[in-house]
């Protein structure tokens, strides 16, 4: 069974950092792995989506990859802002199946 | 424009009153499903489809039933609806190429 594990839960840093976000999963057989942003009570927006063939996935400051062998994929986020607070999940797509993180909580202190 | 609609966006019944969400996308996708969130416990998959007259549990399907007689529309149907169905419930379609979500209905069972 598909485990995903988003580590840390929650995340604050000052603004002007770079960061990184990660998810590692169990099972190495997956379609694709997205990454989400959540703003509290609202519905998830997709950041970047990263096929099982491809390594990375670059959007303005974000930048996610994918290392199946390992396991694991990070966000990186360069230059953050205060309006990127929010909570980040991972989503991977298997067989029919797709499992999600339970996501990091950002705070970006002004 | 590309979307995923969710009626309704806020909901509070009582115990046993039988409610249905709907779900409508308008991209074409065969992939649907729904999911519960609750702190703490991240994203849950009740039921997915993956195409007309096509449906499967999830992780936590128990009280729920699905439908998909329609490419665009899966509802989700509460026969009996308990107190501990009180979530924030989201639908979402794909196609294999990223996941698309609703904005979510928030529901509430006294």
């Amino acid at each position: 069974k598909q485990e995903v594990t988003q580590i840390p839960a929650a995340l604050s840093v000052p603004e002007g950092e770079n960061l990184v976000l990660n998810c590692s999963f169990t099972d190495s057989a997956i379609y694709n792995l997205q990454w989400f942003r959540q703003d509290p009570g609202k519905g998830l927006t997709s950041l970047l989506l990263i096929q099982s063939s491809q390594r990375e996935q670059t959007s303005g400051r974000l930048n996610a990859s994918l290392d199946k062998s390992s396991g694991r994929s990070t966000l990186y986020i360069a230059a953050s802002q205060p309006g990127d607070s929010a909570t980040y999940l991972c989503r991977i797509q298997g067989a029919q199946k797709l499992v999600f993180g339970q996501g990091t909580r950002l705070t970006i202190n002004p | 424009e590309a979307q995923v609609t969710q009626n309704p966006r806020y909901l509070i019944t009582v115990t046993g009153k039988k409610l249905t969400v709907t779900c409508s996308q308008n991209m074409n996708h065969e992939y649907m499903s729904w999911y519960r969130q609750d702190p703490g416990l991240g994203l849950r998959q009740i039921y997915y489809s993956m195409n007309v007259e096509v449906t499967d549990k999830g992780d936590v399907p128990e009280g729920y039933k699905v439908s998909r007689k329609e490419k665009r529309n899966f509802p989700l149907i509460l026969e009996s609806p308990s107190p501990n169905q009180t979530s924030l419930y989201f639908c979402a379609s794909s196609l294999g190429q990223g996941m698309y979500f609703g904005p979510g209905t928030r529901l509430t069972v006294l």
